[in-house]
């Protein structure tokens, strides 16, 4: 059964950069699709950015383009997300979630909370 | 950019009763490959959300039969056909297409017993 485990919280101060892994376990599955969600307090679900780890190469949401990087290593189904230049308001529950496409998510990570306070 | 559009965006419900939510799209969510690439997320207080629905009404395992979706084109609906407590949580509509690479989110709909 795949299982998703991400790394823990982070409290970051402004302008500084994030990075959290999400490790995958119960098999390798580079022919999956890894998606990065993010969420406010009390707010609803956005889209940061996903990666197909046999492709290795990775879209992002217009919104983060050039402060964003998600990367995915085939052989060890590890993914992180790096976020620079950080803003309080990149305060949120960072989510990782894996499935057979994009539009089916079927294993989501625990999640990882970023503190970006001055 | 197409948008999703969910109502109600709070749901006052009693158990036992019937629930329903509504996700309307900008534009057709029908891909070039004929799939609608349509999904329902719930997310119960405090956890991640989970995945209900994949192309619009393949149901995961482990889903109640209680849960269905439906719809097509730009309209598309969740149904609880008797809400238990355990339902309790925010709803999500989702697109995830695959080229391009996108993932919307509706704003989410709030189930309240």
């Amino acid at each position: 059964q795949l299982q998703l485990v991400q790394s823990g919280a982070e409290v970051k101060k402004p302008g500084s950069s994030f990075n959290i892994s999400c490790e995958t376990s119960g098999g390798t599955f580079p022919n999956y699709a890894i998606t990065w969600v993010r969420q406010a307090p009390g707010q609803g679900l956005e889209w940061i950015g996903g990666i197909f780890p046999v492709f290795a190469t990775a879209n992002y949401a217009q919104k983060f383009q050039g402060r964003v990087t998600i990367t995915a290593d085939e052989n060890t189904d590890l993914s992180y997300l790096n976020l620079y230049n950080l803003r309080s308001d990149d305060t949120a529950m960072y989510y990782c979630a894996r499935g057979r496409s994009f539009g089916e998510l079927s294993y989501w990570g625990q999640g990882t909370l970023l503190s970006v306070s001055s | 950019d197409i948008v999703l559009t969910q109502t109600p965006l709070s749901s006052p419900v009693t158990l036992g009763q019937p629930a329903s939510i509504s996700c309307r799209s900008s534009q057709s969510l029908v891909h070039d490959d004929v799939n609608t690439y349509l999904s329902w997320l719930q997310q119960r207080p405090g956890q991640p959300p989970r995945l209900l629905f994949y192309k619009i009404s393949n149901r995961v395992s482990g889903v109640p039969d209680r849960f269905s979706g439906s719809g097509a084109g730009t309209d598309f609906t969740l149904k609880i056909s008797r809400v238990e407590a355990e339902d309790v949580g925010v709803y999500y509509c989702m697109l995830g297409t695959q080229f391009p690479h996108r993932n919307t989110f509706g704003q989410g709909t709030k189930l309240v017993i």
